[in-house]
This record gives structure tokens, C-alpha cells and sequence, in this order.
């Protein structure tokens, strides 16, 4: 099993829609869960980071459920300009070479 | 804050050549660094973890003789791509972070063509 798992998509919203993805992990022991942004041939961009009691930014909100072992992104009033692939990062802790990606998900916002 | 600065941005060179990437932090001591591989429409590939003024840990499958790491002090890592062939074309792209929990901050990754 993967240590962490999106659903890749892609997800095509009109404009102004809201849309949510999921990403689920599996140990239990993660410490630390981030949301990443990444642009056609672009480097990831850190989006937000995801806490306990969930956060929101702007029209951006994360949420944590650690008895489910998920991690969620809404967006809210989509933009032309959120189309990107969204990677869900997970932390395990105990060291340095602790960070897991999943492989995104692919959002393309229509006009 | 947390700038990670990659340099170059593209390579376009001959089957053979070796091609050294930099990866600095701007703005923030990093003592470890992360090299991650990037092939088209699939996800980032953790080659391996640079720690300064030691040995970098690769992973499984990555060839410390192919893929040269150097972490020289807190702000700058390198990787260098020895004798390049087409095969490994792609797009690498650095990280750090300033602590074991938070964030890593990406450069803006090189994009290495061998013909």
C-alpha cells in the first residue's frame, strides 16, 4: 500500500464551482500534512499547511481527520487560475527522509 | 522567506557530459537538503537526501556514482550528473526546509536535455 493516495483525476469544474480533493494515508504515526501546488513544468509550491483543527485560506480550506487518516483541500469559487495539479504531502517524522508525495491531483478549471 | 534558489533553470547538452545543478537557500540555513527527480505526468521521485558536511542517502536504485552530491556548507547543495545519457532526462528539482516538521521549500527545478 501506497503511504499516501490521491485520486489523480483530473477534475474539470466551470468557473465558480467548488471543488474538493482527498488524500488519504497510511501511517498513523504522520506528524505533519501539507498541501502543495504545481504548475505544468514548474516546481511544487507550497499551498498550505494542514492542521488538527483544519484552516483555512482565503477560498482555501484544509482539513484533517487523523482517526480517518485523511487530509482534504476545498476550494472554493474556482478561478481559471486553479487550474494545476494539487500533491498532497504527508510527514512521518523521525528523521530526515520522512516526506511522502502522492501523485496529485489534476485540476482544470473551465470558463 | 524560505527563498530556494536552483540554478541552471535548463541544460541542453551532449550524451556524456556531466552537469552540475545548484541548489541554494536564500533566506535560511538548511542542513539538509532534498534532490528529487521529476519524469513527464508522473510524481516527484526522491533521489536523495543531502546532508551538510556528510555523506548525502541515496535511494533504492539511485547510483551515487552517477548522481554526485555535495552539501558544502548550510546554504548550498550540489548534484552533479556524471556522464549524462538521454536516459536521464528529466526534471530535477531541489528542496529544503528550515526544521524536521515544516514545510520543504522547493527551487525551480532544472530541466536537463541529453541528446
Amino acid at each position: 500500500r501506497k503511504e499516501v493516495e490521491q485520486d489523480p483525476g483530473p477534475f474539470n469544474v466551470p468557473e465558480g464551482a467548488t471543488v474538493a480533493f482527498n488524500c488519504t494515508y497510511s501511517n498513523s504515526a504522520s506528524q505533519s500534512f501539507f498541501w502543495y501546488r504545481q504548475d505544468c513544468r514548474k516546481e511544487p509550491k507550497l499551498l498550505m499547511s494542514v492542521y488538527s483543527s483544519g484552516n483555512e485560506d482565503g477560498r482555501f480550506t484544509a482539513q484533517l481527520n487523523r482517526a480517518s487518516q485523511y487530509i482534504s483541500l476545498l476550494i472554493r469559487d474556482s478561478k481559471l487560475s486553479d487550474s494545476a495539479t494539487y500533491l498532497c504531502v504527508v510527514n512521518v517524522g523521525g528523521g530526515a527522509n520522512n516526506l511522502f508525495f502522492g501523485t496529485g491531483t489534476r485540476l482544470t478549471v473551465i470558463p | 522567506g524560505a527563498v530556494v534558489s536552483q540554478h541552471p533553470s535548463w541544460v541542453i547538452c551532449k550524451s556524456g557530459t556531466s552537469v552540475k545543478i545548484e541548489c541554494r537557500s536564500l533566506d535560511f540555513q538548511a542542513t539538509t537538503m532534498f534532490w528529487y527527480r521529476q519524469f513527464p505526468k508522473q510524481s516527484l521521485m526522491l533521489m536523495a537526501t543531502s546532508n551538510e558536511g556528510s555523506k548525502a542517502t541515496y535511494e533504492q536504485g539511485v547510483e551515487k556514482d552517477k548522481f554526485l552530491i555535495n552539501h558544502a556548507s548550510l546554504t548550498l547543495s550540489t548534484l552533479t550528473v556524471t556522464s549524462a545519457h538521454p536516459e536521464d532526462s528529466s526534471f530535477y528539482i531541489c528542496s529544503a526546509r528550515t526544521g524536521g516538521v515544516q514545510p520543504q521549500h522547493f527551487g525551480d527545478g532544472t530541466r536537463l536535455s541529453i541528446l
